[in-house]
């Protein structure tokens, strides 16, 4: 199947920094990426699209100027957390959309990145 | 409102055993739902896609049934092992939708 990488797998900084997490697809191009949050215990949670070359759509209650998303090529994304809080700390995990060969679409998800703020 | 929805939420069972996970959606107008395993700290990987037209959709000791009539689905997992402690969340993705609608999943644990 398709592969997504993420890097870092985890990071832990300091409250105000920035983080920023990237989101590869390894073996197709992606026109559309998503990046979800995950809070333990319960499912992921779209935080926005990623289309290549134009602005995210975010989700309703994301805030959009502090999760920025850059989407410059069909195979990268990254999402930057910018003045991190330590309510921002969990799992990020990214996903990458395809085409199936029988029409419709299939997400391939990364590894995640485990966000610790201090 | 697409939604997906998924029981038991927990389930324990002892290593070699079966089970079966269910998945009732009200997605529409149904593209496809998938079924993936995810480790604790670790992205969902995908066991089995299935469209409209398909039944069922096996991955080794993982078997896939769809109800596209009764928008029912379910896993079966047969002989069971501790590898399989993990969270089985189920995906439903709907025609023309780039978005996908989540179960908030069933946390299987396997006892040795």
């Amino acid at each position: 199947g398709a592969v997504v990488s993420q890097h870092p797998s985890r990071v832990i900084c300091k409250s105000g920094t920035s983080v920023k997490i990237e989101c590869r697809s390894l073996d197709f191009q992606a026109t559309t990426m998503f990046w979800y949050r995950q809070f333990p215990k319960q499912s992921l949670m779209l935080m926005a699209t990623s289309n290549e070359g134009s602005k995210a759509t975010y989700e309703q209650g994301v805030e959009k100027d502090k999760f920025l998303i850059n989407h410059a090529s069909l195979t990268l994304s990254t999402l930057t957390v910018t003045s991190a809080h330590p309510e921002d700390s969990s799992f990020y995990i990214c996903s990458a959309s395809n085409r199936l060969a029988g029409g419709g679409r299939a997400q391939y998800f990364g590894p995640g990145t485990r966000l610790t703020v201090l | 409102k697409n939604q997906v929805e998924q029981s038991p939420q927990s389930l324990i069972i002892l290593e070699g055993k079966n089970c079966t996970l269910q998945c009732n959606y009200t997605v529409s107008p149904f593209s496809n739902l998938r079924w993936y395993k995810q480790d604790t700290g670790r992205g969902p990987v995908s066991l089995t896609i299935m469209t409209f037209s398909e039944n069922t959709k096996s991955n080794g000791r993982y078997t896939a049934t769809l109800d596209a009539d009764t928008k029912q689905s379910s896993l079966h997992i047969t002989a069971s092992q501790l590898s399989d402690s993990a969270s089985y969340i189920c995906v439903v993705s709907a025609r023309g939708a780039q978005k996908l609608v989540f179960g908030q999943g069933t946390r299987l644990t396997i006892n040795p």
